[in-house]
């Protein structure tokens, strides 16, 4: 069975760092593409950034671009998510996602259950 | 990507059909997928590339897509469908609805 499992949230200080992680199993890492979403208290999913399966291509919504980096280890199945500059707007619960086929856009087929970040002093 | 409309709410009886719609400019020339939100919980795919249902997802459900309209369809509603459902589409970059609450009154 295919598991996303995020780690990594906590709560942290307006402009501070946090890196997140998602452990994945249960197929062929470095086939997939992987993306990160995230979802702020009682609002809806937002899209933040995603990487090719080689991880030799990333994307960014307008909202971190400047401010989080994706990148992933195919050797130990881990997709991380660099968070610099954080802002009280970051507030939310992060979810790792697999994307569906072999593009490096598409939807989602397996979602974590997420891990949450708090940007507050 | 521009933005994606959907209503923010949708009630239906059980038993009955439920039809929640996705529009956005140039939404026919990408795929729309449909996810399923219940409370306290992750994100379920349940249709993609438009019209295809995953494994596993009730027969109930189904997509189509007509000019920059995409809807899901729900028919014989069940207490259980009970959710916030949200589109996507995609192309080099990645945009969600805003998502619908559907009541099963």
């Amino acid at each position: 069975d295919v598991q996303l499992l995020e780690s990594g949230g906590e709560l942290v200080q307006p402009g501070g760092s946090l890196r997140l992680s998602c452990a994945a199993s249960g197929f062929t890492f470095s086939d997939y593409a992987m993306s990160w979403v995230r979802q702020a208290p009682g609002k809806g999913l937002e899209w933040v950034s995603s990487i090719s399966g080689s991880g030799g291509s990333s994307y960014y919504a307008d909202s971190v671009k400047g401010r989080f980096t994706i990148s992933r280890d195919n050797s130990k199945n881990t997709l991380s998510l660099q968070m610099n500059s954080l802002r009280a707007e970051d507030t939310a619960l992060y979810y790792c996602a697999k994307v569906l086929g072999g593009t490096d856009h598409g939807d989602f087929d397996y979602w974590g259950q997420g891990t949450l970040v708090t940007v507050s002093s | 990507s521009s933005d994606l409309t959907q209503p923010p709410s949708v009630s239906v009886s059980p038993g009955q059909t439920a039809s929640i719609t996705c529009s956005g400019d140039k939404l026919g020339d990408k795929y729309v997928s449909w996810y399923q939100q219940k409370s306290g919980q992750s994100p379920v795919l349940v249709i993609y590339q438009d019209t295809r249902r995953p494994s596993g997802i009730p027969e109930r459900f189904s997509g189509s897509m007509a000019g920059n309209t995409a809807t899901l369809t729900i028919s014989g509603t069940q207490a259980m469908d009970e959710a916030d459902y949200y589109c996507q589409a995609w192309d080099i970059t990645t945009i969600f609805g805003g998502g619908t609450k559907l009541t099963v009154l």
